[in-house]
């Protein structure tokens, strides 16, 4: 057990819709990423934040978006779904910003029928 | 570029066997870390080393080992004794310090373990 939770751990939703994972870091961790795993893409860096700023962006849509909250949690929206963001997605945290190792939680799966 | 390779799709061994699962990456930065991360069937990815681009010393724990190599830009990884857990996709990873600590994933490589 890493110590980062993420739910829901699956998700089923329609074509158009919207949805919202939610991630929370281990203790004490400052940072927290988002990546989605597909099987044409890899394991793909979407976006970091840090302290709820924003510290990185990576290939990440715009129908996308993330915040990081006061208590450093973590939301990763997903809107205007489409067939092919089916994935999984993996939040992951580490203690400060910079060349730490990363501990990931367990993902959610999300399909988009 | 960052760019992390890792040529072999799948592997597979018998129990006992040792294996190497090969990692390449490309870098302009000079202060980088490599890591490599294990995905059982679970799916959960686990968190096995990280190395920085200043220490070339090979790294022993238990069954894993690890060779990094400047020179030739790898990263190798080494399970001695394989056992039927060792079962799982092994990723490598780049963070390069002027992208922050984003990771580079490679394809991963798929290692079977047969008893």
């Amino acid at each position: 057990d890493s110590g980062v939770t993420q739910t829901p751990k699956h998700l089923i939703t329609a074509t158009g819709q919207r949805v919202t994972l939610r991630c929370s870091p281990r203790s004490g961790d400052l940072s927290v990423y988002w990546y989605q795993q597909s099987l044409d893409q890899g394991l793909q860096f979407l976006i970091q934040y840090y302290n709820g700023e924003e510290r990185a962006k990576g290939n990440i849509l715009e129908r996308f978006s993330a915040q990081q909250f006061p208590d450093l949690h973590s939301e990763l929206n997903l809107s205007s779904l489409e067939l092919g963001d089916s994935a999984l997605y993996f939040c992951a945290s580490s203690p400060s910003g910079t060349f730490n190792e990363q501990f990931f939680g367990p993902g959610t799966r999300l399909t988009v029928l | 570029a960052q760019k992390v390779t890792q040529a072999q799709t799948e592997i597979s061994v018998v129990e006992k066997e040792d294996v190497t699962l090969d990692c390449v990456y490309e870098t302009r930065d000079t202060t980088y870390y490599l890591f490599w991360y294990k995905q059982p069937p679970s799916g959960e990815l686990v968190f096995l080393i990280r190395r920085n681009s200043f220490d070339e010393q090979n790294e022993i724990s238990g069954r894993y080992s690890w060779n990094f190599q400047k020179s030739t830009s790898s990263f190798n990884f080494t399970i001695t004794a394989s056992q039927v857990v060792d079962s799982a996709v092994y990723f490598c990873a780049l963070s390069e310090r002027r992208y922050g600590n984003k990771l580079v994933f490679g394809a991963g490589t798929i290692l079977r373990v047969k008893s």
